[in-house]
């Protein structure tokens, strides 16, 4: 069974940086690419950023670009979010998704990790 | 930027009708388009990609179509609980990987 636990959400102040963890389990992670995405209060999912199963292509949000950082640890299953400068704005709910092998939709999702940025 | 618009934002069916959900892409994303549903505290779940493939264990009373810029979602006979969110999603299948998601169509009980 695809399993996709996100942690490191919590209370940060405006100016910030939190680090976000999702632990990959019942599938090959090696092989899949994987994204952040998130959802505000109240609001539809917006994506944040895309890395594949290599590491070698990094995609960005440009309202994260140059604040975010994806990163990937294939040994240990990891996927990770630095967040750095954090806006009110960036409070929502984060998601750990998985692309699919060949067409890369996104076909499975984590339960979400609460990220809430205020002073 | 690809911007994908949805309508209606709101759809009251009764239980047992159909519903029609409409996604429009501002430029030409082939059959790059997947369709979620998301039920209150929950993550979206996959139900259609490629514009008109169910993913996993989706009943067959959803039904996706449209290629380029126009889709449709739909729900041939609405079960209690289809009642949720709907997103739709453009994908890339090749850098740049960039994705958009529509503001979604609530449907609700008539």
């Amino acid at each position: 069974e695809v399993q996709l636990v996100e942690s490191g959400g919590g209370l940060v102040k405006p100016g910030g940086s939190l680090r976000l963890s999702c632990a990959a389990s019942g599938f090959t992670f090696t092989i899949y690419s994987m994204n952040w995405v998130r959802q505000a209060p109240g609001k539809g999912p917006e994506w944040v950023s895309f890395i594949s199963a290599s590491a070698n292509y990094e995609y960005y949000a440009d309202s994260m670009k140059g604040r975010f950082t994806i990163s990937r640890d294939n040994a240990k299953n990891s996927l990770f979010l630095q967040m750095n400068s954090l806006r009110p704005e960036d409070t929502a709910v984060y998601y750990c998704v998985r692309g699919d092998f060949a067409d890369y939709h996104f076909d499975y999702w984590g339960q979400g990790a609460l990220v809430t940025v205020s002073s | 930027d690809i911007v994908m618009t949805q309508s209606p934002a709101t759809l009251s069916v009764s239980p047992g009708e159909r519903a029609t959900l409409s996604c429009r892409a501002s430029e030409s994303v082939s059959s790059n388009l997947a369709w979620y549903q998301q039920k209150p505290g929950q993550a979206p779940r996959l139900l259609i990609y490629g514009a008109s493939t169910r993913a996993t264990d989706i009943p067959a009373r959803f039904s996706g179509s449209g290629s380029g810029t126009e889709f449709t979602l739909t729900i041939s006979s609405l079960q209690s609980e289809d009642f949720a969110v709907y997103y739709c999603q453009q994908y890339s299948r090749g850098p740049p990987f960039l994705f958009t998601f529509g503001p979604g169509t609530r449907v609700d009980v008539k």
